[in-house]
């Protein structure tokens, strides 16, 4: 049973509009969340994180947003541009356990 | 720093072979992970280290995989036999830390299993 979802295999977005990945957690232990960026025949690079006793965290055009009571957080690009189409995997960890990766969401921002 | 290191970035190889893939670490970081990505499963961790040591290989599809990390800047992941269904892209990806810390990836290894 997986225990970060990404249900949304892909996403569209023109550029210079919002694009939102969202992600769904099952296991109340987690406590930090991060999210990593994946381009073809490239290997993921960390993106952003954010630590469960907040509940947002920004970084230029990227925010991450976390809903504990709602098990879900989800990750804004604003203005998205091109060159942020790729695969976004978000993951999570427990104190002193291992990362759970999510299944990706593939992101195409239309020029 | 050169990062992750992995070879050979493409490996096309025949049902029954042993496959042998390989990572060099990023240097001073103590922990190192092999993950697997499908389609169907994403991206999966198989097994890490801290230390040399293997900590959690219960991602370890079965007994036909095996790891190795003989010293701080080499590990290794050995799959004998291979099968069809063991195609995938393999990374590796070092840390400082154990726990709460950014993984750095390696470029993968896109295995092909005949």
């Amino acid at each position: 049973d997986q225990q970060v979802k990404q249900n949304s295999p892909s996403l569209s977005v023109q550029e210079g509009r919002i694009s939102i990945l969202n992600c769904d957690y099952t296991n109340s232990m987690f406590d930090y969340f991060l999210w990593y960026k994946k381009y073809p025949a490239e290997g993921p690079t960390f993106l952003i994180s954010i630590s469960s006793i907040k509940d947002k965290n920004e970084d230029g055009r990227f925010t991450v947003f976390l809903n504990k009571s709602a098990k879900h957080l989800s990750l804004h690009i604003v203005p998205s541009q091109p060159g942020d189409s790729a695969v976004y995997f978000c993951a999570a960890e427990a104190s002193y356990d291992k990362v759970i990766f999510g299944p990706g969401t593939s992101l195409s921002v239309i020029p | 720093d050169a990062g992750v290191i992995q070879s050979p970035r493409h490996e096309v190889t025949e049902m029954g072979q042993e496959v042998t893939l390989r990572c060099k670490p990023i240097s001073g970081h103590n922990s190192l992970f092999w993950y697997r990505q499908t389609m169907m499963r994403g991206l999966e961790l198989l097994i890490y280290f801290n230390n040399n040591v293997p900590i959690d290989d219960s991602g370890m599809p079965e007994d036909r995989f095996s790891a190795k990390m003989p010293n701080a800047s080499f590990s290794t992941l050995k799959i004998q036999p291979s099968e069809p269904r063991d195609s995938a892209v393999y990374f590796c990806a070092s840390s400082k830390d154990r726990f709460l810390d950014t993984q750095y990836f390696g470029p993968g290894t896109r295995l092909t299993v005949l």
